[in-house]
């Protein structure tokens, strides 16, 4: 069991440039979810996935941000004309859900820096 | 939505000393768990905990879930321990949320 990935884990883009952020969950793992985190605040939740179908959105999520995850497996979250505002890290975390405690497992993060 | 509020904001200890962290839900939940967030940023799951008590090593959590609260204990701590505790739960198709978290510095 390799744990979720994220990658770039650094990304320094200015202002206007679209970004995009990708994660691996856990194999075999049916939930894929996304969370921002800005310094000093919990974790807040963007979206999930239960495989392919994209199930629940947050309000956080404007149009300029898009998330996919198309066979099921890896995931992009994708933002389109950045803003200093979504200077974050942003954060995957995967889950077998069923009668199996729904334990979520968070990967290490990426970290986006708009100037 | 469910609030989760967590206390203290922050907490300081000398190296060997004991403490308690508490989370407090706003609702009933099915799901509840605790993580460690160490200083690179990564969220480390310690317990998945809806209800009961469980132990790992000199950590363990007891969740009653009819009063709405949750508890992590950390006994003898080390330097190691520092960094910021979440607690996290919800209810039905599980969508995490968390609370702002206890950030813990453990002296030498």
């Amino acid at each position: 069991d390799t744990g979720v990935s994220q990658n770039p884990r650094h990304k320094i883009t200015k202002r206007g440039q679209n970004v995009t952020f990708r994660c691996d969950p856990i194999s075999e793992h049916n939930r894929l979810y996304w969370y921002r985190q800005t310094l000093g605040q919990g974790p807040e939740f963007l979206t999930y996935f239960q495989n392919e179908a994209q199930l629940e959105k947050s309000r956080l999520l404007s149009d300029r941000f898009s998330a996919e995850r198309p066979k099921g497996s890896f995931s992009t979250l994708e933002i389109q004309r950045t803003e200093q505002g979504d200077s974050a890290m942003y954060l995957c975390a995967s889950s077998l859900a069923g009668n199996f405690g729904n334990t979520i497992y968070f990967g290490e993060g990426s970290w986006l820096t708009v100037v | 939505g469910i609030q989760v509020e967590q206390s203290p904001p922050d907490l300081i200890l000398q190296e060997g000393a004991n403490s308690t962290l508490r989370c407090n839900f706003s609702d009933s939940v099915n799901n509840l768990q605790w993580f460690h967030q160490n200083p690179w940023g990564q969220l480390i799951n310690l317990f998945y905990i809806p209800s009961g008590t469980k132990q790992n090593g000199r950590l363990s959590a007891t969740t009653v879930a009819t009063e709405r609260y949750s508890l992590l204990y950390i006994s003898s701590s080390q330097t190691t321990d520092s960094g910021v505790y979440f607690c996290a739960s919800g209810r039905g198709s599980y969508i995490p949320t968390f609370g702002r978290g206890t950030s813990l510095i453990v002296h030498p």
